[in-house]
């Protein structure tokens, strides 16, 4: 089975352009979550996303956004980038059950913002 | 709000030595899961272990065994005769509730390097 994969795997930006990411999860797993790792901050947690459906977000400012497709499929959109939005973005897909399930993580996008 | 701790930043110990690596969580809900994931400088989060708030049995697979004590609000990893490839990053996490929509809180992770 197929891992999590994540386009693209680097990204250079400047400040004030925006980037769109994508995931594509695990065959089979509905539920699709994002995080920012940054030195400073750690991993924190962005939104997860479940048939379409935003279910959760983060603390993080509105130019943070995300979609899901049919397919399961994930983008997350940052808008009028900052050069603090310079991070790791890990994306992670499970199979949403009664109980929980373990997240499977993506190798991450590594994004720079000039 | 759910916390966790990982006090260690970093931690070198040389191959073949046990090494346990802390962690420490807060949390209101009675329901709740605990994991631990490894980071190789590839950058990828892997999965080691999930484990659920109402099941305190320790668990061991392999060099690696963890401890859970909520009367201490610990989820412990260690591991047994370290070696090189044990070198990377790793996390504690916790998430409330059940369903997986709130997200993972993590630690700010420990460092681990095993020297040869």
């Amino acid at each position: 089975k197929a891992g999590v994969t994540q386009t693209p795997r680097y990204l250079i930006k400047t400040r004030g352009q925006q980037v769109t990411l994508s995931c594509s999860p695990i065959s089979g797993h509905r539920s699709v979550s994002w995080y920012q790792q940054t030195p400073g901050q750690g991993l924190q947690f962005l939104f997860e996303y479940f048939s379409e459906t935003q279910r959760n977000k983060g603390n993080f400012p509105g130019r943070f956004s995300g979609r899901q497709f049919s397919n399961s499929r994930s983008e997350m959109n940052v808008s009028t980038l900052e050069l603090g939005d310079s991070a790791l973005y890990l994306c992670a897909s499970s199979v949403p059950a009664s109980s929980y399930n373990e997240q499977f993580f993506g190798p991450g996008t590594r994004l720079t913002v000039l | 709000a759910q916390k966790v701790t990982q006090a260690q930043t970093e931690i070198s110990v040389v191959e073949k030595e046990d090494v346990t690596l802390d962690c420490v969580y807060e949390t209101r809900d009675t329901t709740y899961y605990l994991f631990w994931y490894k980071q190789p400088p590839s950058g990828e989060l892997v999965f080691l272990i999930r484990r659920n708030s109402f099941d305190e049995q320790n668990e061991i697979s392999g060099r690696y065994s963890w401890n859970f004590q909520k009367s201490t609000s610990s989820f412990n990893f260690t591991i047994t005769a370290s070696q090189v490839v044990d070198s990377a990053v790793y996390f504690c996490a916790l998430s409330e509730g059940e369903g997986g929509a709130d997200g993972l809180t993590f630690g700010k992770g420990t460092h681990l390097i095993i020297q040869p």
